[in-house]
């Protein structure tokens, strides 16, 4: 079936460092890609998309490239802030369910420190 | 505009003591969905709903039991609680519209069965 996987984590970095969660998919065909992103105490939030191969998702001065050639939808950003620190998820949507539902990752903790 | 609420927030429930957590919309999504979030498996399907009156099993729909009466609110119900279903348990709503698959989640409830 559909399925994402996602970096083990947590991941630590200090502010202004550079971010790389990397994911990777197993699907048929060519499905949109999401990461959301859960901030402590909260539920889930879409961060930001890419619906067709080649396509760049990008919101928060984060970004992500769908890159059909490797499968990947790396989730990356050029300087993290504090307010960064989260849970964030790669998904996609699931054949097994009609495509009525999002398939997530494990998700990957993110820890800024100042 | 509230979003997706649940409630409670937090519960405790003692081995074989029934539940019922409630989900409520306000966007006229017709698309719901129960998911709980456990340590390193991200977030797995309980049941979803994809209109008024239906309901559909997820990944792990074992010891649960959900319905959607009304189009805004989606209940899911634990018959006999165990300690495995001790987790924290998110609602969600979508309009799926254009297939653009931007989930809406509540705050999340944790509950705790000893």
């Amino acid at each position: 079936g559909d399925s994402v996987t996602q970096m083990e984590g947590p991941v630590t970095l200090s502010e202004e460092a550079f971010l790389t969660i990397n994911c990777t998919y197993t699907a048929t065909g060519y499905p949109s890609l999401f990461w959301y992103v859960q901030y402590p105490g909260e539920g889930l939030q879409l961060l930001l998309k890419a619906t067709k191969a080649d396509d760049k998702g990008s919101n928060k001065g984060f970004e992500a490239t769908y890159r059909k050639e490797t499968t990947s939808f790396h989730l990356e950003k050029g300087s993290v802030q504090v307010s960064d620190s989260a849970v964030y998820f790669c998904a996609l949507p699931s054949s097994n369910f009609g495509n009525e539902k999002l398939t997530f990752g494990t998700g990957t903790r993110l820890t800024i420190i100042p | 505009n509230a979003g997706v609420t649940q409630t409670p927030k937090f519960r405790v429930l003692k081995t074989g003591q029934s539940m019922t957590l409630l989900c409520a919309q306000d966007m006229n999504h017709e698309y719901m969905y129960w998911y709980r979030q456990d340590p390193g498996m991200g977030l797995r399907l309980i049941h979803y709903s994809v209109g008024e009156g239906t309901t559909a099993k997820g990944e792990v729909p074992d010891g649960y039991n959900v319905s959607r009466l009304k189009k805004q609110n989606f209940l899911l119900g634990l018959e006999s609680a165990a300690p495995s279903q001790t987790s924290v348990y998110f609602c969600a709503s979508d309009s799926l519209a254009g297939a653009a698959y931007e989930q809406y989640f509540g705050p999340g409830t944790r509950l705790t069965v000893t």
